[in-house]
C-alpha cells in the first residue's frame, strides 16, 4: 500500500493521560500536514512539516500539542494531558512540492476518545 | 471565521439525478479550489480541483463551476450514483510559497436515493 498510514487507527483514553500518533507519508513526498476533524465540521489545520522543518502551527496547537517529524519521513503528534475537548479525528496528509495540482492525499485517520 | 463556507449540511438526489453541491468563500486571496469526498471512518479522498484562472473543470461524471466575483465555487455530479453518497468537503488554498494549506467548507451529506 503507497498511501498515507496512520497509527493507531483508535486510541481511548483516560483524560490525563499522554497519547502519540505516528504517521508515515507517501514515500517521494515531502511536506506533511496534520488536520484535526471534529463532528459536524471539516478537517481544520494544525501544523505542517517540509522535510524535517515545522513551517507553520495553528493556534489550535496549544502547549500540550507537540508535532515531530526528524528525519523528514515518518511524523509523530503527542497531545500531553489530554482532555475530553481533544476528543476528534486526528488526520494525517502529505503532498509534494512540484506538481500541477495542490491536492493533499490524506490517510485514514486516528481516532481519539478522551474519558 | 469561517472562511469557507458549505450553506447545506445535506442533500438528497434521485439516482440518475444532478447532484449541486455548493460551496462560497470570502477570502479573495485563495487561488485554487478543491472538493473531496469523505466516507465514514475514513479520511478524505481528492475528487477533483480547479485554479482561478480557469472557470470551469471537468472530470468524467464530475464538474467543478467557480464564479470569483460571487465568491463561489459549485459540483455538478451527473448522473449521481449510489456509490457517491458520501460528505463533500469544498477546500481552498492559497500559493504563498508553495504551502497548500487548505480550508476546508464544514461539509455537505449526499444521499443518492436508489
Amino acid at each position: 500500500d503507497t498511501g498515507v498510514s496512520q497509527d493507531p487507527r483508535h486510541k481511548i483514553t483516560k483524560r490525563g493521560q499522554n497519547v502519540t500518533f505516528r504517521c508515515d507519508p507517501i514515500s517521494e513526498h515531502n511536506r506533511l500536514y496534520w488536520y484535526r476533524q471534529t463532528l459536524g465540521q471539516g478537517p481544520e489545520f494544525l501544523t505542517y512539516f517540509q522535510n524535517e522543518a515545522q513551517l507553520e502551527k495553528s493556534r489550535l496547537l496549544s502547549d500540550r500539542f507537540s508535532a515531530e517529524r526528524p528525519k523528514g519521513s515518518f511524523s509523530t503528534l503527542e497531545i500531553q494531558r489530554t482532555e475530553q475537548g481533544d476528543s476528534a479525528m486526528y488526520l494525517c496528509a502529505s503532498s509534494r512540492i512540484t506538481g500541477v495540482g495542490r491536492e493533499l492525499f490524506f490517510g485514514e485517520g486516528s481516532r481519539l476518545t478522551v474519558l | 471565521d469561517q472562511q469557507v463556507k458549505q450553506n447545506s449540511p445535506s442533500l438528497s438526489v434521485q439516482e440518475g439525478r444532478i447532484s449541486i453541491l455548493n460551496c462560497d468563500y470570502t477570502n479573495s486571496m485563495f487561488d485554487y479550489f478543491l472538493w473531496y469526498k469523505k466516507y465514514p471512518a475514513e479520511g478524505p479522498t481528492f475528487l477533483i480541483s480547479i485554479s482561478s484562472i480557469k472557470d470551469k473543470n471537468e472530470d468524467g461524471r464530475f464538474t467543478v463551476f467557480l464564479n470569483k466575483s460571487a465568491k463561489h465555487l459549485s459540483l455538478h455530479i451527473v448522473p449521481s450514483q449510489p456509490g457517491d453518497s458520501a460528505v463533500y468537503f469544498c477546500a481552498a488554498s492559497v500559493g504563498n510559497f508553495g504551502n497548500e494549506k487548505l480550508t476546508f467548507g464544514t461539509g455537505t451529506r449526499l444521499t443518492i436515493i436508489p
